[in-house]
């Protein structure tokens, strides 16, 4: 079965500074890539999404990720960061598990942005 | 909004008890997915059915079980409840199962078992 790694726990920044969360998972064959992010108190909502083509995937509020097959990485950046980016962050992997295709996720990385 | 209704938002009751968390999909959406949120488990996926049928399993106890009906909503029932229980359960929709269009989730129902 397919797993997604999230080595990042917790992740302290200061407005303007950089972000790159890291996401590594497990499965051989073809993949489909989320960034999914949880404002507090609120449903998970979708950042982007890497299906096929161009590695570098641009999503909603500035954010990007890149998908690097040969690291079976898909790692989430954004150039500066604001406070409204505080928020956990989750990166998923939709591929078959059995017969079935199933979104799991990594075990998420909070993002707390310091004024 | 996200178009996925979850009641109710907030839940809390004795062991042993028996609860229902109600799911109403997206307009349109065939698909319906659980899920477990807890501090310690991180996103554990429970249960998908397609059109009120059961496509995949989880990490689902078999104290719990849910359904999809004919009008695509879907219950998840809980039983013989135990602390550690206690978590966000989500719902999300999706057009079709297997989708490559990621999922809508819910706001969730947070169960609190004292």
């Amino acid at each position: 079965a397919q797993s997604v790694s999230q080595h990042n726990h917790h992740v302290i920044l200061s407005e303007a500074a950089s972000l790159e969360l890291g996401c590594n998972y497990s499965y051989g064959g073809t993949v489909n890539l989320f960034w999914y992010v949880q404002y507090p108190g609120q449903h998970l909502q979708l950042l982007l999404k890497y299906f096929s083509g161009d590695p570098l995937v641009k999503g909603i509020k500035g954010f990007e990720a890149e998908f690097i097959k040969s690291k079976f990485s898909f790692n989430l950046r954004k150039p500066s960061v604001q406070w409204s980016d505080t928020a956990e962050y989750f990166c998923a992997v939709n591929a078959y598990s059995g017969s079935a295709r199933q979104l799991t996720f990594g075990s998420g990385t909070q993002l707390t942005v310091l004024p | 909004d996200s178009g996925v209704t979850q009641t109710p938002k907030h839940l809390i009751t004795a062991t042993g008890q028996r609860v229902t968390l109600r799911c109403s999909p997206r307009s349109g959406d065939l698909s319906v997915y659980w899920y477990q949120q807890s501090l310690d488990q991180g996103l554990q996926f429970l249960i998908q059915y397609y059109n009120g049928e059961e496509r995949a399993k989880g990490n689902i106890l078999e104290r719990f079980s849910a359904q999809q009906f004919p009008d695509l909503h879907s219950e998840l029932n809980l039983s013989s409840l135990e602390l550690g229980d206690s978590a966000l359960y989500f719902c999300a929709s999706s057009v079709a199962e297997g989708t490559n269009y990621g999922y809508t989730f819910g706001s969730g129902t947070r169960l609190t078992v004292v």
